[in-house]
C-alpha cells in the first residue's frame, strides 16, 4: 500500500516557467512533509519541508503548499532553471517513524 | 566535515551469492538508515539503527539484515541474492532517530545481480 504517491513519473518545463510537482498521501497521521532532490549518481538531498500546522512554506524559488483536507501537497519552482533537472521525491513522517517516500518525479527543464 | 561514505560504489554478484555493503556516517551522527531504490519504486525503507540497536524495520524478507558498530558505522547484508535485489542501496545518517530533514544520504552502492 503506497502511503505517499507521486502520480506523474516525469515532467518537462521550459526554462523560466513554473514547475509544479504534486504529491498525495493516505496516512492522516503524517505530520511533517519533505521534498528531496536527487541527481544521477548522487544521493538525495533535502530541499524543503512543511509542518502539518502550516499550509505554505517558501525558500527562495521553492514553495511547498499543503492541503490537509485533500491530503495533497505540491512543490512549486519559480522560475525553473536547467540545474533544477533532477528527480524529486516527496516524503512524509510522523513521530520517530522512518521517512516514507513517493516513487519520484523526474523534472526536465528545457533551455 | 566528510559526508556519508558508502563502499563499494558498484558491485556485481550472481544469484545465490551474498553481499555486504558498508556505510560510514557523518561524524557525530548516531542514526543510520538504509533504503533501496529501484526504477519506478522510489526509495523503500529497509532498516534504521541507532546506538547499535535496530529501531525500525521495513517490509523486506529476512535475507536482508544489518548491524551498527560502536563507532556508528553500519553494514547491511543480503544473503541468497535474487535478480530482483538489483538496486541502488542508499545509506543515510542523522544526528538523532527519525529526523526527517536531517537525513544526509550517501551516493549509494549500485548492486547488479546476474
Amino acid at each position: 500500500d503506497q502511503q505517499v504517491k507521486q502520480n506523474s513519473p516525469s515532467l518537462s518545463v521550459q526554462e523560466g516557467r513554473i514547475s509544479i510537482l504534486n504529491c498525495d498521501y493516505t496516512n492522516s497521521m503524517f505530520d511533517y512533509f519533505l521534498w528531496y532532490k536527487k541527481y544521477p549518481a548522487e544521493g538525495p538531498t533535502f530541499l524543503i519541508s512543511i509542518s502539518s500546522i502550516k499550509d505554505k512554506n517558501e525558500d527562495g524559488r521553492f514553495t511547498v503548499f499543503l492541503n490537509k483536507s485533500a491530503k495533497h501537497l505540491s512543490l512549486h519552482i519559480v522560475p525553473s532553471q536547467p540545474g533544477d533537472s533532477a528527480v524529486y521525491f516527496c516524503a512524509a513522517i510522523t513521530g520517530n517513524t522512518p521517512l516514507v517516500f513517493g516513487k519520484g518525479t523526474r523534472l526536465s527543464v528545457i533551455a | 566535515k566528510a559526508g556519508v561514505t558508502q563502499t563499494p560504489r558498484y558491485l556485481i554478484k550472481t544469484r545465490g551469492q551474498q553481499v555486504t555493503l558498508s556505510c560510514s556516517p557523518i561524524s557525530g551522527h548516531r542514526s543510520v538508515s538504509w533504503y533501496q531504490q529501484t526504477p519506478g519504486q522510489g526509495l523503500q525503507f529497509l532498516f534504521e539503527y541507532f546506538s547499535e540497536t535496530q529501531r525500525n524495520k521495513g517490509n523486506f524478507p529476512g535475507r536482508f539484515s544489518g548491524r551498527q558498530f560502536s563507532n556508528s558505522r553500519s553494514e547491511m547484508n543480503v544473503s541468497t541474492l535474487e535478480l530482483g535485489d538489483s538496486a541502488l542501496y542508499l545509506c543515510a545518517s542523522s544526528p538523532k532517530q527519525g529526523a526527517g530533514e536531517k537525513l544526509f544520504f550517501g551516493s549509494g552502492t549500485q548492486l547488479s545481480v546476474l
